[in-house]
């Protein structure tokens, strides 16, 4: 079944770039996934990429797949405080997991002032 | 829409009691899900329902743990007895269908059993 790997934190300064990594297992997952849950909150689905793309924009937020590689890649550009949170990237798990998300980890972001 | 709702949002319990957690999730969805959320494990699925019936409840820890979707409108996961390695976030989630990639989560219901 699928497997979501990231790294558990990422400290930042306010106005840099970031950008959260995250590899995983099942080349068969149709979609990927980036939630942001902040402190006290459930996760929000912030934006995903369908396994045919190479690289999915929206505003802050730039979504890289390799496929090759099985890596994705969350950059966040001009980081705010506000973007302080717990990034979780996810694949749609199949065979008994359809319709499953599978979830990494989770990466933490700081941003600093 | 108000979005899932969950209550309570904090429940604190003794050992063996039973618990209660509770999901409603948004109008029109078909599919629910119960994850838990450890500091340990991360977030990890416990079961699922498409429209009202269970799909996958593997991830269920033991027989303590049950979860029944009555109608579409409401869920319950119950432990009986709870254990202090039952604390935890709960969170209920649901989506459109069951292959549709947009899961709207709730805030959660914070469990701490002492």
């Amino acid at each position: 079944g699928e497997d979501v790997e990231q790294s558990l934190f990422l400290s930042v300064r306010e106005g840099d770039s970031s950008v959260i990594n995250c590899t995983y297992t099942d080349s068969s997952s149709t979609y990927l996934y980036w939630y942001k849950q902040e402190p006290g909150a459930g996760l929000q689905l912030l934006t995903y990429i369908f396994s045919n793309m190479d690289m999915k924009q929206d505003q802050r937020l730039t979504v890289l797949l390799n496929k090759k590689d099985k890596h994705l890649s969350l950059r966040i550009a001009d980081t705010q405080t506000g973007d302080s949170a717990i990034y979780f990237c996810a694949g749609l798990g199949h065979g008994g997991s359809q319709g499953n998300l599978i979830f990494g980890k989770g990466t933490k972001l700081s941003v600093k002032p | 829409d108000a979005g899932v709702i969950q209550s309570p949002r904090h429940e604190v319990t003794e050992m063996g009691q039973e618990v209660t957690l509770r999901c409603k999730p948004i109008s029109g969805h078909n599919s629910l899900f119960w994850y838990r959320q450890t500091m340990m494990r991360g977030l990890e699925l416990l079961i699922y329902f498409n429209n009202n019936v269970p799909i996958d409840d593997s991830g269920m820890p033991e027989d303590r743990f049950s979860a029944k979707m009555p109608n579409a409108s409401f869920s319950t996961l119950k432990i009986q007895p709870s254990e202090p390695r039952d604390s935890a976030v709960y969170f209920c989630a649901s989506s459109l269908q069951r292959d549709n990639h947009e899961q709207y989560f709730g805030p959660g219901t914070r469990l701490t059993v002492t």
